[in-house]
């Protein structure tokens, strides 16, 4: 059963701040690993998907490697803003086609 | 635009009285899926539909009923809400084929006393 875990729980920057948020997965069949930002309450926002085949993806400020062979994703963010606080999640897919989440990283940027 | 929308955004009821909350993607996909979202838990799949009238139980699927008459829509149904169904509840789709992006409603907050 594939499970997924995010490092750390939370996590308390000052603003301009480069961080790395973690997602590792016990099972490496998978098909994608993708990228999730949440704020208080809300929906989910896509960030960043990576194919198994693929190492990393960037947007604007985020990257996302990710190393299937020994389970893990990071997802760099550069120059941390106040406004990049919420909950970040992962969730790998694999061949069930279920999404598995890991609980997030409550992430808060401190002017 | 693609996307997935779920109704009602928001919704208090009563111990025992059925509702359904509608989930409808634009995007022609085949797969469909409700999760729940609880502190401490993180999201579980509650039931998932691989194309028209074929529907499968998630991880949670005790107290939901869902139905997939067409591929556009798939509804969730609680017959018989209890408070421990008190959630955040979410709808997702995507393409069947594996390496592909989930798409995720706005979610639903669903309050039972």
């Amino acid at each position: 059963k594939q499970e997924v875990t995010q490092i750390p729980a939370a996590l308390s920057v000052p603003e301009g701040e480069n961080l790395v948020l973690n997602c590792s997965f016990t099972d490496s069949a998978i098909y994608n690993l993708q990228w999730f930002r949440q704020d208080p309450g809300k929906g989910l926002t896509s960030l960043l998907l990576i194919q198994s085949s693929q190492r990393e993806q960037t947007s604007g400020r985020l990257n996302a490697s990710l190393d299937k062979s020994s389970g893990r994703s990071t997802l760099y963010i550069a120059a941390s803003q106040p406004g990049d606080s919420a909950t970040y999640l992962c969730a790998v897919r694999g061949g069930s086609e279920k999404l598995v989440f890991g609980k997030g990283t409550k992430l808060t940027v401190n002017p | 635009e693609a996307q997935v929308t779920q109704n009602p955004r928001y919704l208090i009821t009563v111990t025992g009285k059925k509702l359904t909350v509608t989930c409808s993607q634009n995007m022609n996909h085949e797969y469909m899926s409700w999760y729940r979202q609880d502190p401490g838990l993180g999201l579980r799949q509650i039931y998932y539909s691989m194309n028209v009238e074929v529907t499968d139980k998630g991880d949670v699927p005790e107290g939901y009923k869902v139905s997939r008459k067409e591929k556009r829509n798939f509804p969730l149904i609680l017959e018989s809400p209890s408070p421990n169904q008190t959630s955040l509840y979410f709808c997702a789709s995507s393409l069947r084929q594996g390496p592909s992006q989930a798409f995720f409603g706005q979610g639903t907050r669903l309050t039972v006393v």
